[in-house]
């Protein structure tokens, strides 16, 4: 059964940078056809796509941050991971990790970690 | 990318049924059959439902079913129960392989 895992930063302070990193297990990263990924959820709000990374390193980001985000994946580890700059109170937020399937002509996410708060504060 | 449209709450009484309706654009919704459903009960991950429209993964039970007509897809829910209280968000695959959120629906079961 697959298995996703978010880091725990905690609490990041403003202006800086948020780093997240999500391990995978019962499963390889490297597969065909699954994307990775990261969603976030503000205390008491909705969901908000935040971006994905394919084995290769392609990524796709949500065009609201594309100017901070960085997502990246490190197939030796069984790890993809999140960089968040110039972090306001505004980011914070659940943060999850997921597996986006694209098998056949699905576009969906199948698997989600439990989720990570992160605050933004001094 | 603005967020897809949904009601923020619905209700019904345990065996009714009730239809969630989320409303796109035609740079999303109306362009793909792809938008994928997702419950979440409080203080939890999000779960999938429905995926491509209208197809159920494993596990998930029949009462759940999916729709969609021109850029506003549908999750109906028939004979409610008192677990299917949650929060119901909807999701499209959209242009430059990114994906977009409903603002989500909370259901109450009366």
């Amino acid at each position: 059964q697959l298995h996703l895992q978010e880091s725990d930063p905690g609490l990041v302070k403003p202006s800086e940078t948020l780093s997240l990193t999500c391990t995978v297990s019962g499963g390889s990263i490297s597969s065909r056809n699954y994307y990775w990924g990261w969603i976030r959820q503000p205390p008491g709000k909705g969901l908000e796509w935040i971006g994905t990374v394919y084995y290769s390193g392609s990524t796709y980001y949500n065009p609201s941050l594309t100017s901070r985000v960085t997502i990246s994946v490190d197939t030796s580890k069984n790890q993809f991971s999140l960089k968040l700059n110039s972090v306001t109170a505004a980011d914070t937020a659940v943060y999850y990790c997921a597996r986006h399937n694209y098998n056949g002509s699905g576009r969906h996410i199948d698997y989600w970690g439990q989720g990570t708060l992160v605050t933004v504060s001094s | 990318q603005s967020a897809l449209t949904q009601p923020a709450s619905v209700s019904g009484s345990p065996g009714q049924s009730i239809t969630i309706s989320c409303t796109g654009s035609s740079s999303d919704v109306g362009s793909y059959n792809l938008v994928s459903w997702y419950q979440q009960h409080p203080g939890k991950a999000p779960k999938l439902m429905i995926y491509e429209g209208s197809k159920r993964p494993s596990g998930v039970s029949d009462r759940f079913s999916g729709s969609k007509s021109g850029n506003t897809a549908s999750l109906t829910i028939s004979g409610l129960q008192a677990e299917d209280e949650a929060d119901y968000y909807c999701c499209s695959y959209a242009r430059s392989s990114t994906f977009i959120f409903g603002g989500g629906t909370k259901l109450t079961v009366l």
